[in-house]
């Protein structure tokens, strides 16, 4: 079956300016993640879903950031006012219920100018 | 922040050569898991590794855990010039559902 998909694969932006990045999981996958990496940074967390619900926002770096997911599928992230620093390849991955292994989609390269 | 840390940051090697990575974390987990990267876009799933377990197979790749030392490593066997990528470990703690990754391996297979 399809992987995980996300779009664009590319976006180029200028500071200031609001972004959104879409993810879609595996058809099935009840968990959907999203990650961030960067040069400084290396990869890191940023948001959990367990289908629309997201027990997990530690990882947004700030409240510029959001993220939804709705009918238990398509996720969207949001950034708001971007920065040179939000420069980075945000990465989409799920996972079907009792198992660990998270499957990674291609990823969206944000560049912020 | 970067759950732990992979040794080295670089390798090079011939192909057919065997490549070991090693990765070290710093709290109690539930499984670990090796990632491979080609060209800084997506990860490839390539091994899992729960806490209970010490060595595991998948065709070329060996993968240790040593829960006492809180270290793994990955082992390529006959390495081949498909294999050039970044390797990452990747944790996950009791009971989160986040993957911690260390800040990976650059490995090159030299023909």
């Amino acid at each position: 079956g399809a992987g995980v998909s996300q779009s664009p694969s590319n976006k180029v932006t200028e500071k200031g300016k609001d972004v959104e990045l879409r993810c879609d999981p595996i058809s099935g996958h009840t968990a959907l993640y999203w990650y961030r990496q960067s040069l400084g940074q290396g990869l890191e967390f940023l948001i959990y879903f367990q289908g629309n619900s997201a027990p997990d926002k530690s990882g947004l770096p700030s409240d510029r950031f959001s993220a939804e997911r709705t009918g238990g599928s398509v996720s969207t992230l949001t950034i708001q006012r971007t920065q040179q620093e939000d420069s980075a390849v945000y990465l989409c991955a799920s996972r079907t219920t009792g198992t660990d292994t998270q499957y990674f989609g291609p990823g969206t390269r944000l560049t912020v100018l | 922040s970067q759950q732990g840390e992979e040794d080295p940051q670089a390798l090079s090697i011939q192909e057919g050569e065997n490549a070991t990575m090693n990765c070290s974390y710093k709290t109690s987990i539930n499984n670990l898991q090796w990632y491979r990267q080609n060209s800084g876009r997506g990860l490839v799933h390539l091994i899992l590794i729960r806490s209970n377990e010490r060595e595991k197979h998948s065709g070329r790749l060996r993968v240790t855990l040593d829960t006492s030392k809180k270290s793994s490593s990955l082992l390529i066997t006959a390495s081949r010039a498909a294999d050039t990528a970044s390797y990452f470990c990747a944790t996950a703690d009791q009971g989160a559902q986040k993957l911690v990754f260390g800040q990976g391996t650059r490995l090159t297979i030299n023909p």
